[in-house]
């Protein structure tokens, strides 16, 4: 069966500090991992994404590290703010289409 | 650009009641549609997914189906609502399979 397990299920952090959430994922057929943001009440935004032939991609200050050989990859928020505070869910994807989503980690900044 | 749109954003309905949930989109064609529940605190769950008009692919058995009768059209309905299906439904699109998908605000339905 196809899962992905995230990790924390919540985060608290103050501002400024870094922010890490761990995902693991069992299928090899995975090939497209995306990291989304939620508020309350709205529909999740994708955030940053990753395709496993890099091992690692930045963009402002959210950065995801991959490791295929151990199947894992994770969402770093540096300099983390109280904005940033949400839920983050990771993915993993086929080109078959199907996604299959992590739990989700709620991410408390404070200030 | 693209947009997607749901409607209604919020639903009240007694169990056994019918459900009809629509999910547009915009500015694109062909678009892989996705239909996806979320519990309250929880992941998403995918329920339906399709390539184009008229497939549709299943992913978990339920009393919920899913059509689309345009291109850029996706409903999600049921016939008698259970208490089970309250939830968050999030309906989202993708240019590619597997590719990133972009989510509509979703519509939080209560079956009371």
């Amino acid at each position: 069966q196809q899962q992905v397990k995230q990790s924390p299920q919540s985060l608290i952090v103050q501002k400024g500090g870094i922010s890490i959430i761990n995902c693991a994922y069992e299928n090899t057929a995975f090939d497209y991992f995306p990291w989304y943001q939620q508020f309350p009440g709205k529909g999740p935004a994708l955030l940053i994404a990753i395709r496993p032939d890099v091992s690692e991609k930045k963009e402002g200050r959210f950065t995801i590290s991959f490791n295929k050989s151990a199947k894992q990859f994770s969402l770093h928020i540096m300099d983390s703010q109280p904005g940033d505070s949400a839920t983050y869910f990771c993915a993993a994807n086929t080109n078959a289409g199907k996604s299959t989503f992590g739990d989700g980690t709620t991410l408390t900044v404070k200030p | 650009s693209q947009t997607i749109h749901q409607w209604p954003a919020t639903l009240v309905q007694p169990v056994g009641s019918p459900l009809s949930l629509e999910c547009t989109v915009e500015g694109t064609s062909n678009p892989n549609l996705y239909w996806y529940r979320q519990a309250a605190g929880r992941g998403l769950q995918l329920l339906f997914y399709s390539v184009g008009i008229g497939q549709i692919s299943s992913e978990v058995p339920q009393n919920l189906s899913a059509s689309r009768p345009q291109d850029r059209q996706f409903i999600l309905s049921s016939k008698k609502l259970l208490l089970s299906d309250s939830g968050f439904y999030l309906c989202a699109w993708s240019v590619q399979p597997g590719g990133e998908q972009y989510f509509g605000p979703g519509t939080r339905l209560t079956v009371t």
